[in-house]
C-alpha cells in the first residue's frame, strides 16, 4: 500500500526567503508524483507533477521538484517566496489500483505562512 | 469552458438527515473521482466512476453512502442518515480519459452536520 508523509505540518518564512517542503513516500511499484495547493476556501490546483523523464519538474510560478528515487521524496522548493505563496500544500502519489483506478493517495498538508 | 463544478459550495444538515452533493465534471470529461477532507486530515480517495458505471469503490465507507453518474447530469454522491463524523469537505475531480495526471479538481462542498 502506498503512502505519502509531509514531515512539516507548517512552515513559516519571510517573503523573498527560500522554502523546502519535504515529502515522502513509499510505494512498491512505479509511482506518480504530485504536488498540489489549496487556497482557503477553495479546491485543489495542480502546482506540479512527476510522471516520467526528467527528475526535476517545475512550475510557472517558480516553484520546483526532484524525484529521488532512492531516497523516495518530492521535496518542494521555491528559491524566493511571495505573499500570495501563503497556502496549504498537498503531496500525493498515485498508482493504477488494478481496477483502472488512478486514484491519488495524499499527505496531510504542509500549511506555508510566507510573513511580510 | 467552464471548470468543475460542484454544488452547493455549503451544506447544512441535522443528524439523520440525507445529503445529495453534485458533481458536474468539465465538458469533454466521462470521468469522476469523489475525495473526502476531514478536518485536520489529507483527501481521502472515496470511488471512481465512469459514466453508468461505478469502478472502484474501495474508499467508499461500507453503509450510508452511495455515488453514481449518469448517462446524462452530474455525477451525485449520497450520504444517507448523517452524523456529525461526516463533517467535511466533499472534492471531485474529473479526467477525460481516467488516467493518471488528468484530474481536474472542483471547489468542494463543505458538509456540516448539526
Amino acid at each position: 500500500a502506498q503512502s505519502v508523509t509531509q514531515l512539516d505540518s507548517q512552515v513559516p518564512v519571510f517573503e523573498e526567503a527560500p522554502v523546502e517542503l519535504r515529502c515522502n513516500y513509499s510505494s512498491s511499484v512505479s509511482v506518480y508524483l504530485f504536488w498540489y495547493v489549496q487556497y482557503p476556501n477553495q479546491g485543489l490546483q495542480l502546482l506540479l507533477k512527476y510522471l516520467s523523464g526528467s527528475t526535476l519538474v517545475e512550475s510557472i510560478n517558480g516553484f520546483e521538484a526532484e524525484f529521488n528515487k532512492s531516497q523516495t521524496s518530492f521535496h518542494l522548493r521555491k528559491p524566493s517566496v511571495h505573499i500570495s505563496d501563503t497556502a496549504e500544500y498537498f503531496c500525493a502519489v498515485s498508482e493504477e489500483s488494478g481496477a483502472g483506478s488512478y486514484q491519488l493517495t495524499f499527505g496531510k498538508g504542509t500549511k506555508l505562512s510566507v510573513i511580510p | 469552458n467552464a471548470g468543475v463544478m460542484q454544488n452547493p459550495r455549503h451544506l447544512v444538515r441535522r443528524r439523520g438527515q440525507e445529503a445529495r452533493l453534485r458533481c458536474s465534471p468539465m465538458k469533454g470529461h466521462s470521468h469522476v473521482y469523489w475525495y473526502r477532507q476531514l478536518p485536520e486530515e489529507g483527501l481521502k480517495f472515496m470511488v471512481y466512476l465512469q459514466k453508468e458505471n461505478i469502478i472502484d469503490e474501495s474508499g467508499m465507507p461500507k453503509e450510508r453512502f452511495s455515488a453514481e453518474f449518469p448517462k446524462e447530469g452530474p455525477s451525485i454522491l449520497r450520504i444517507q442518515q448523517v452524523v456529525r463524523g461526516d463533517s467535511a469537505a466533499y472534492f471531485c475531480a474529473s479526467s477525460p480519459t481516467g488516467k493518471v495526471g488528468g484530474y481536474t479538481f472542483g471547489s468542494g462542498t463543505r458538509l456540516t452536520v448539526v
